[in-house]
This record gives structure tokens, C-alpha cells and sequence, in this order.
């Protein structure tokens, strides 16, 4: 079946750091991968959506400068968290969608990341 | 706005029993519904999708159904095991690519 690879599985950093967050479908392209956030004993929320070789559209209360979002190639998008504080603490999972359309989206295993 | 809602948020059961959970959404335009299981501290594993044109779909001990004009969706989990112990999402797609995820069930299947 369809695999999405997402690295690293966690990160501990130290506040202000930024950190990245790479997803990868392995075995499909996509021409639309998906991030959400999801905050303990919470259900996930969209964060973005990242359509490759265009810009990343936003959810509503979603920092556009905070998370960056690159979609490079139909293979792999990149979160990155900028100047990360505590309150950013989360975990954090991508999604992708295969291009032939019709499929359900895939997901990652998912990043926990830790701001301390 | 679409809200989606699954209740209870935990379960806990012997194993054996068959099993039903729940999903209630707000919105009855949706393009599918997918239910999801997510073991602790990992992401989401796809179980079924049902478009919304489709009554239900089964995956082995699993079975899902669709009522799109009152909002429901069940998934019926047969003979549990243990190893079925994880949370449980539901998650519809409107129009747009987005899914809406709700809260999730815990379940615990004890030996």
C-alpha cells in the first residue's frame, strides 16, 4: 500500500530554534500533501495544505511565518517551525494524496516535538 | 461550519464482544467519510473509506456504514482482540480536499 515516510519521529529543542520536518510519499506522487497538529486527548487540525510548485494555503489562525512550507517536487513537502517556543510543542502529521485522485489521503507516523 | 463527533470518547470492553462506534457529522454534503485508527504516540492508519454515494464498505472483521442524510457513519468491529486497542478516527471530506477530523474513541480491548 501506499506509504508516506515523515522525519524526524521527534525532536527536543531548545526555544528559538527552527526545525524542520520533512514528508515523503514513497511509492506515489502527490501532487497535494496535507499538515495537521494534534494537541494531547485533541483530534487533528489542518494546518495547511501544500500543493507542489505553488504556495501553501493556510488555515484560518495559522502563521504563515511561523510554519513554512515548502512542496518542492511531488514526492516531498517540508514543514518548518521558525524561532520555536514552547506553546509549539505539539505533534505534528502530514498527509498526501495520491495524484491520480479518488484515493484516501495517507498519512505519516507523525513528528513529536518538544520546545523546552 | 462542518463539525464531526464521536461519542463515547473511550470504551473499554473484554475481548470477544462485537463492537459499534460511532460518528455524527453536521454537514450532509460530504464527498466520502474515512475512519482511521491511530496507535499512541503514531499516526493515522487508514481502515475504510466510504464515498458518499456508497451504503458501506468491509475490510475483514470491519464494516462501515454511511448514512449521509442523517449524519451518521458506524463502524462495526467483529469478534475484538486486543491488538484492536487504539483510537479511532472519523473523518469526512467536504467539498474541498480537507478532512474533518473528530475527537476520536479510545478503545481498550482487555484479554
Amino acid at each position: 500500500g501506499a506509504v508516506v515516510s515523515q522525519h524526524p519521529s521527534w525532536v527536543i529543542c531548545k526555544s528559538g530554534t527552527s526545525v524542520k520536518i520533512e514528508c515523503r510519499s514513497l511509492d506515489f506522487q502527490a501532487t497535494t500533501m496535507f499538515w495537521y497538529r494534534q494537541f494531547p486527548k485533541q483530534s487533528l487540525m489542518l494546518m495547511a495544505t501544500s500543493n507542489e510548485g505553488s504556495k501553501a494555503t493556510y488555515e484560518q489562525g495559522v502563521e504563515k511565518d511561523k510554519f513554512l512550507i515548502n512542496h518542492a517536487s511531488l514526492t516531498l513537502s517540508t514543514l518548518t517551525v521558525t524561532s520555536a517556543h514552547p506553546e509549539d510543542s505539539s505533534f505534528y502529521i502530514c498527509s498526501a494524496r495520491d495524484a491520480t485522485g479518488g484515493q484516501p489521503q495517507h498519512f505519516g507516523d507523525g513528528t513529536r516535538l518538544s520546545i523546552l | 461550519k462542518q463539525e464531526v463527533t464521536q461519542i463515547p470518547a473511550a470504551l473499554s470492553v473484554p475481548e470477544g464482544e462485537n463492537l459499534v462506534l460511532n460518528c455524527s457529522f453536521t454537514d450532509s454534503a460530504i464527498y466520502n467519510l474515512q475512519w482511521f485508527r491511530q496507535d499512541p504516540g503514531k499516526g493515522l492508519t487508514s481502515l475504510l473509506l466510504i464515498q458518499s454515494s456508497q451504503r458501506e464498505q468491509t475490510s475483514g472483521r470491519l464494516n462501515a456504514s454511511l448514512d449521509k442524510s442523517s449524519g451518521r457513519s458506524t463502524l462495526y468491529i467483529a469478534a475484538s482482540q486486543p491488538g484492536d486497542s487504539a483510537t479511532y478516527l472519523c473523518a469526512v471530506r467536504g467539498g474541498s480536499e480537507k478532512l474533518v477530523f473528530g475527537k476520536g474513541m479510545k478503545l481498550t480491548v482487555n484479554p
